[in-house]
């Protein structure tokens, strides 16, 4: 069975305080790696796609890098309104549908 | 923003009743998805469809149908609500192809009473 998990299931950080999430999935043969931000109330956002093992994407203060086995969304000196869920998504076996993680809820303190 | 708009945003509901959620995109993508989140569950998809009239469910469908008739319409149907149905509710999009990036519409939030 698919599954992506994400760990820490919540994280509270101090403004400017870097920290990284983490995702890892167990489908196999990957076709690519979703990160999105969902605030609440609101639709998940699209932040990134990761398609190979060494790829890296950055926007803002985002970076997200893709291992074999796991994906990592590092935060560098983030500000309060990062705060929101962070979620993860694998494309199943049969690459119709997703399969998401349960999500991160940082929360960053002024 | 992606072109994706559902309706309606709110709506509560009495357990028993049928239900039609509607999702709108203004974006001619192929694929419409419908979800549902819930506290210690995450999105889990419910059905989705890869054309006019073709339609395949998804890992929690029981109790749902859905339509659609139209490229730019995906209708999710609770036929008679139950109380396990109260969530939030999503509708995604996106282009053909396996590795698509799915777009997010703004949600409704159904209680079933």
């Amino acid at each position: 069975e698919d599954q992506v998990t994400q760990s820490p299931e919540a994280l509270r950080l101090q403004e400017g305080e870097s920290s990284s999430l983490n995702c890892s999935y167990t489908v196999s043969g990957l076709r690519g790696l979703f990160w999105y931000r969902q605030d609440p109330g609101k639709g998940p956002e699209f932040l990134f796609t990761l398609y190979s093992a060494g790829e890296e994407k950055e926007k803002e203060r985002l970076k997200a890098t893709l291992t074999k086995k796991e994906s990592f969304l590092h935060i560098t000196a983030p500000k309060p309104e990062d705060s929101a869920t962070y979620l993860c998504a694998v494309p199943d076996n049969y690459g119709q549908n997703f399969v998401f993680g349960p999500g991160t809820r940082l929360s960053v303190l002024p | 923003d992606a072109g994706i708009t559902q309706s309606p945003r709110h709506k509560v509901t009495e357990t028993g009743t049928p239900v039609t959620l509607r999702c709108h995109q203004t974006e001619n993508h192929r694929y419409m998805y419908w979800y549902r989140q819930d506290p210690g569950h995450g999105l889990r998809l419910i059905h989705y469809s890869y054309g006019v009239k073709d339609t395949d469910k998804g890992e929690v469908s029981d109790g749902y149908s859905v339509s659609r008739s139209k490229t730019e319409d995906f209708l999710l149907t609770l036929e008679s609500a139950t109380s396990s149905q109260t969530s939030v509710y999503f509708c995604a999009i996106s282009s053909s192809g396996s590795n698509k990036t799915q777009y997010f519409g703004p949600g409704t939030r159904l209680l079933v009473l």
